[in-house]
């Protein structure tokens, strides 16, 4: 049982936008900034969005991320198929002080 | 460039130690601490504690604790994780990762190892 929450699955047609959720609580995503991987099949994680909605370079701008209160939120517009995979939310636990994840969203461009 | 290398595979017996590595190149080690994720085939990601190669504080998962261990070199730039008495649910991909943000507030994983798949088996 992961400590954040997100949908175990999500899809939409290509060009389309899709909106992934992450929920939490006041002792992590509450007090903490989110960032977001992206897991394509069968390699590492990579980093997507951190401090809440900054894109590392190389990133398109396609991907973004948004935060509120005790939810975080990642967006992808104009679906790609190249966006099929896993995504992952995480942030600092301060109870636990360690990282958490979310269970992860497995994205279908349909 | 900026990349973390991981060592090979390994195959283990239940109740045995294993030690994965994870050499650091393009930056400086010591500046930036060492986070050990795993993942277990078709499930998420499980963030099992991280070291600061400056000083080798380590700070442990609680579901991990007593079990393992994270270690450095800062000669070589190598970090370095042991989990004793290994179990079948041990088996996993472990991906060290790299922790970058100014305090926990920011914390996030910017750069990642490829991982090192453990299989535990009799």
């Amino acid at each position: 049982q992961s400590v954040l929450t997100q949908p175990p699955s999500a899809s939409g047609p290509p060009g389309q936008r899709v909106t992934i959720s992450c929920s939490g609580s006041r002792s992590n995503i509450g007090g903490n900034t989110v960032s977001w991987y992206q897991q394509l099949p069968e390699t590492a994680p990579k980093l997507l969005i951190y401090m809440n909605n900054q894109r590392p370079s190389g990133v398109p701008d396609r991907f973004s991320g948004s935060k509120s209160d005790t939810s975080a939120s990642l967006a992808i517009s104009g679906l790609q198929s190249e966006d099929e995979a896993d995504y992952y939310c995480a942030t600092w636990d301060d109870s636990l002080k360690g990282v958490v994840f979310g269970g992860g969203t497995k994205l279908a461009v349909l | 460039q900026v990349q973390l290398v991981q060592s090979g595979a390994e195959v283990k017996r239940p109740g045995a130690s294993v030690r994965v590595s994870c050499k650091a190149s393009g930056y400086i080690f010591t500046s930036y601490e060492v986070n050990w994720v795993r993942q277990a085939t078709g499930q998420g990601l499980e963030w099992m504690g991280y070291m600061e190669p400056n000083t080798g504080n380590t700070a442990y998962a609680e579901d991990f604790q007593g079990r393992v261990t994270m270690t450095r070199s800062t000669s070589t730039g190598t970090a370095y994780l042991e989990l004793n008495n290994l179990r079948s649910d041990d088996t996993a991909v472990y991906f060290c990762a790299r922790g970058t943000g100014a305090d926990s507030f920011y914390y996030h994983l910017d750069v990642w190892g490829k991982g090192t798949t453990v299989t535990v088996s009799s």
